[in-house]
């Protein structure tokens, strides 16, 4: 089944810095890759996702990026303000009849962000 | 997201009880979920419904058990069989159960042993 990794599980920022959060999967076959944003005490929320047909997706300040031969993804947080200080997490999914996946979400154990006013 | 509500937002449980943790969902969404999260961890699947009267084990069942008899409503049970069920509870629904349609989450329930 897919296995999600993502590194690094702490980052801490200045003000006005980017941010770059990894993660790799195992499943060759996963094709949807979402990123949520949870701020502490609160429900986690789609900041941006992409999926395997794109190698690249911006919105403002986030940006994710796609390697389907190394298998692995990446967030981009430019210019880093405060609020985006919050907890991380990445998601692979497959669809559901490929290699007997579920197609089910499996997400990274997160990563927490600091910045630093 | 806003159309996913979950009750209660904190919940007490004594050992040897069995609770039931809500959730509701006004999205028309035919796939509802149930994560579990500890800290430091990520989200782990319980349960999940693709459709109503159908759901599935996740990868953490034990312990727990639901119901789909509505398509709105997927209930959890956390029961006396779930030998550490402190943990932060997530319901999310998707419109489809394919597994790459964009899961909405509830605001949690935080369930405490006593």
């Amino acid at each position: 089944g897919e296995n999600v990794e993502q590194h690094p599980s702490t980052l801490s920022v200045q003000e006005g810095d980017s941010a770059v959060i990894k993660c790799t999967y195992s499943d060759s076959a996963s094709n949807y890759f979402p990123w949520y944003k949870q701020e502490l005490g609160k429900r986690p929320q789609l900041i941006i996702d992409i999926r395997s047909n794109v190698g690249e997706k911006k919105d403002q300040r986030i940006a994710v990026t796609l390697n389907k031969t190394a298998k692995h993804f990446s967030l981009h947080i430019t210019e880093t303000q405060p609020e985006d200080s919050a907890v991380y997490f990445c998601a692979a999914a497959a669809p559901p009849d490929y290699g007997g996946s579920q197609g089910n979400l499996i997400f990274g154990k997160g990563t927490k962000l600091s910045v630093k006013p | 997201d806003g159309g996913i509500t979950q009750s209660p937002k904190y919940l007490f449980r004594k050992e040897g009880q069995n609770v039931t943790l809500s959730c509701e969902q006004n999205l028309n969404h035919d796939a509802m979920y149930w994560y579990r999260q500890d800290p430091g961890q990520g989200l782990r699947l319980i349960y999940y419904s693709q459709i109503v009267n159908d759901f599935q084990k996740g990868d953490i069942a034990e312990g727990y058990s639901v119901s789909r008899e509505k398509k709105e409503s997927f209930p959890l049970t956390v029961t006396s069989a779930q030998k550490n069920p402190t943990a932060f509870y997530l319901c999310a629904s998707s419109s489809t159960g394919t597994g790459t349609d964009t899961q909405y989450f509830g605001p949690g329930t935080r369930l405490t042993v006593l």
